[in-house]
C-alpha cells in the first residue's frame, strides 16, 4: 500500500514554461514534506521542503503547495531548463517520531529545448 | 567536504549467493539510513543505525541485515540472492535521522 503516490511517471515541458510535479499521500499522520532530484548515476539531492503548518514555500524557482485537506502536494518550477531535467522525488514523514522518510515513486520531468 | 561513499558502484551476483555494500557516511553523520530503489517503486526504507545501533527496519525479510562500525561507517548485507533482489542500493547519512540526508550515489546490484 503506497502512502505516497506520484501517478505521473513523466513530464515533458518547454523551456521557459512552468512545469508541475504532484504527489498525493493517504496517512493524515504525515506533517512533513519534502521533495528531491536525482540525476543519473547520482544520489537524489534535496530540493525544497514544507511543514503542514504551512500551504506554500518558495526558494528561487522552486515552489511547494500543501493541500493539507486534500493530502496533496505540488511542485511548481519557474521557469524551467533543460538542466532541470531529472527525477523528482516526493518524500513524507511524521516529523515527530520520523526516524524514516517515505518516498514516491517518482516523476520523470523532461525540459526540451 | 567529501561526500557519502558508497562501494562497490556496480556487482553481479547469481541467485543463491550473498552481498555486502558499504558505505561510508560525512564526517561526523553519525545516522547512516539504506534504501533500496527498483523501478515503478521509487525508494523503500531498509533500516537505519546511529551509533552503532539499528535504531529503525523497514518492512523487508530477514535477509536483509546491516551494522554500522565506530567510525560511523556502516555495511548492508544480502543473504540467499533472489532475482527480485536487483535494484540501486542507497545509503543516506545524516547528522541524526532522516532531515538533512545526504545520499551516495549508490550501488547498483544486479542478480542473475
Amino acid at each position: 500500500d503506497q502512502q505516497v503516490k506520484q501517478n505521473s511517471p513523466s513530464l515533458s515541458v518547454q523551456e521557459g514554461r512552468i512545469s508541475i510535479l504532484n504527489c498525493d499521500y493517504t496517512n493524515s499522520m504525515f506533517d512533513y514534506f519534502l521533495w528531491y532530484k536525482k540525476y543519473p548515476a547520482e544520489g537524489p539531492t534535496f530540493l525544497i521542503s514544507i511543514s503542514s503548518i504551512k500551504d506554500k514555500n518558495e526558494d528561487g524557482r522552486f515552489t511547494v503547495f500543501l493541500n493539507k485537506s486534500a493530502k496533496h502536494l505540488s511542485l511548481h518550477i519557474v521557469p524551467s531548463q533543460p538542466g532541470d531535467s531529472a527525477v523528482y522525488f516526493c518524500a513524507a514523514s511524521e516529523r515527530g517520531s520520523a526516524r524514516q522518510l517515505t518516498f514516491g515513486s517518482g516523476t520523470q520531468l523532461t525540459v526540451l529545448p | 567536504k567529501a561526500g557519502v561513499t558508497q562501494t562497490p558502484r556496480y556487482l553481479i551476483k547469481t541467485r543463491g549467493q550473498q552481498v555486502t555494500l558499504s558505505c561510508s557516511p560525512i564526517s561526523g553523520h553519525r545516522s547512516v539510513s539504506w534504501y533500496q530503489q527498483t523501478p515503478g517503486q521509487g525508494l523503500q526504507f531498509l533500516f537505519e543505525y546511529f551509533s552503532e545501533t539499528q535504531r529503525n527496519k523497514g518492512n523487508f525479510p530477514g535477509r536483509f541485515s546491516g551494522r554500522q562500525f565506530s567510525n560511523s561507517r556502516s555495511e548492508m548485507n544480502v543473504s540467499t540472492l533472489e532475482l527480485g533482489d536487483s535494484a540501486l542500493y542507497l545509503c543516506a547519512s545524516s547528522p541524526d535521522g532522516p532531515y538533512g540526508y545526504t545520499f551516495g550515489s549508490g550501488t547498483r546490484l544486479t542478480v542473475v
